[in-house]
């Protein structure tokens, strides 16, 4: 049963860089699956970062584009994301998905980890 | 960007009857359309695949239907553990995957 981890700051200053990883367990990132970053400020609703597939395709919020990279590492077996230039409004639980290849949903979800953006 | 709208915002309901959620997309997404499941606290936790699809695990209590723009999840009777907030999300055209707004259905 595939379980995924996010570990990362807890804080990160203003116009500083955001770096997360998620680590996945009981499977290999290798796997025929889109790899997500989805986050939820506080008080709010969801919203979808990214994904990478694990060959290389990445897709992107373009609202984000400019300033996210998600990359995998298939040696360490995760995946991980940076946002750059971070406002208190990127202030927000941070959770890595799994969505299998051609599906809709994320079926898989880490839980969850809150990095705030303050001086 | 397709734009999800859910509603209502909050649902107020007892344990037993049956919750009508709903979801409106501003253009078609065919059946590309998943619902999740947030308690405080927690991950969302998938629950409709493929518009009426049940995700592995999930009772038969939960039901999915619609297409193109409009869809609704059914909660045919609550349980103390279904009050939580309802997200629909849609992979029509990605992306941007998106979201809806969310409804809290609460006791």
């Amino acid at each position: 049963q595939v379980q995924l981890q996010e570990s990362g700051p807890g804080l990160v200053k203003p116009s500083g860089t955001l770096s997360l990883t998620c680590a996945v367990s009981g499977g290999s990132i290798s796997d025929t699956n889109w790899w997500n970053w989805v986050r939820q400020p506080p008080g709010k609703g969801l919203e979808w970062i990214g994904e990478m597939y694990h060959v290389g395709s990445t897709n992107y919020n373009p609202s984000l584009k400019s300033r996210v990279i998600i990359s995998v590492d298939k040696d360490k077996n995760q995946f991980s994301m940076r946002l750059s230039s971070v406002t208190a409004a990127d202030t927000a639980v941070y959770y890595c998905a799994r969505r299998e290849f051609g599906s809709v949903g994320m079926d898989v979800w880490g839980k969850g980890t809150t990095v705030t953006v303050s001086s | 960007e397709i734009v999800l709208t859910q509603f209502p915002a909050t649902l107020s309901l007892s344990p037993g009857e049956r919750a009508i959620l709903s979801c409106r997309a501003s253009q078609t997404v065919s059946t590309f359309l998943a619902w999740y499941q947030q308690k405080p606290g927690q991950a969302p936790r998938l629950l409709i695949y493929d518009a009426s699809k049940r995700a592995t695990g999930i009772p038969a209590r939960f039901s999915g239907s619609g297409s193109e723009t409009d869809f609704t999840l059914t909660i045919s009777s609550l349980e103390p553990e279904d009050f939580a907030v309802y997200y629909c999300q849609q992979r029509s055209n990605w992306p941007p995957l998106t979201f809806g707004g969310g409804t809290k259905v609460e006791i």
